[in-house]
């Protein structure tokens, strides 16, 4: 069964230091999303991408978040200067032409 | 603004039981909605899409009432495996809005 694969499992960085969370999505799959997840909260949408470009964003992603898909198979979400409140789990996740969503396995972001 | 309210529980619950959980959504133009599961620390897995004529995935059967903007989970012959936390999911405009998930614990 085709699945939605993320890089790095776990990142810890330095506040004001940049990092840039990978995903692989299902490779038939036209639309990427961005959530994230702090620990104990709900999960919370942060950027929908169709097309090569950003189709929705929510408030959370500010000028310092950025995403692009490099190539036929990756999807990235750079935070440029990351703070302690973007320390949480960020979920990739993909879906074709239906409105199902699945999604990765998650990247523990930890900001120090 | 609570867009997607449910009861977080836990619901602790004997092996066998049937278990059901209710969920509330206030934005009236959402268009699709889900049930997904939780395990601790792992990511959201698609349970079932719900339909407002009801649908069934074997011990599970979900409902959707768009007058009430009220959906339902109930899971039948509970399983150990069953505990987990279940998100009951919106669809607007393509974007997902959870809810914070209700806890389910299933005891032998």
């Amino acid at each position: 069964e085709p699945e939605v694969t993320q890089t790095p499992s776990h990142q810890v960085t330095q506040m004001g230091q940049e990092v840039i969370l990978r995903c692989v999505p299902i490779s038939n799959h036209l639309y990427f999303y961005w959530y994230r997840q702090i620990l104990g909260q709900k999960v919370e949408f942060l950027v929908s991408f169709y097309n090569n470009e950003i189709s929705e964003k929510s408030e959370i992603f500010d000028d310092q978040f950025s995403v692009e898909r490099p190539d036929g198979s990756n999807f990235t979400l750079k935070i440029r200067s990351t703070k302690l409140e973007d320390s949480a789990m960020y979920f990739c996740a993909s879906g074709g032409q239906g409105q199902e969503q699945y999604f990765g396995p998650g990247t523990r972001l930890t900001v120090t | 603004r609570k867009e997607v309210e449910q009861d977080p529980g836990p619901f602790n619950v004997p092996e066998g039981a049937t278990v059901a959980f209710n969920c509330t959504y206030s934005n009236s133009a959402s268009q699709s909605f889900f049930w997904y599961r939780q395990d601790c620390r792992k990511e959201p897995k698609l349970l079932m899409s719900v339909y407002s004529s009801g649908n069934e995935d074997g011990r599970f059967t979900a409902q959707l009432n768009r007058a009430s903007q009220y959906i339902s989970l109930l899971i039948r012959d509970s399983k150990l495996s069953d505990s987990a936390t279940y998100l009951c999911v919106v669809n607007i405009y393509s974007t997902l809005t959870f809810g914070k998930g209700t806890m389910l614990l299933v005891s032998p």
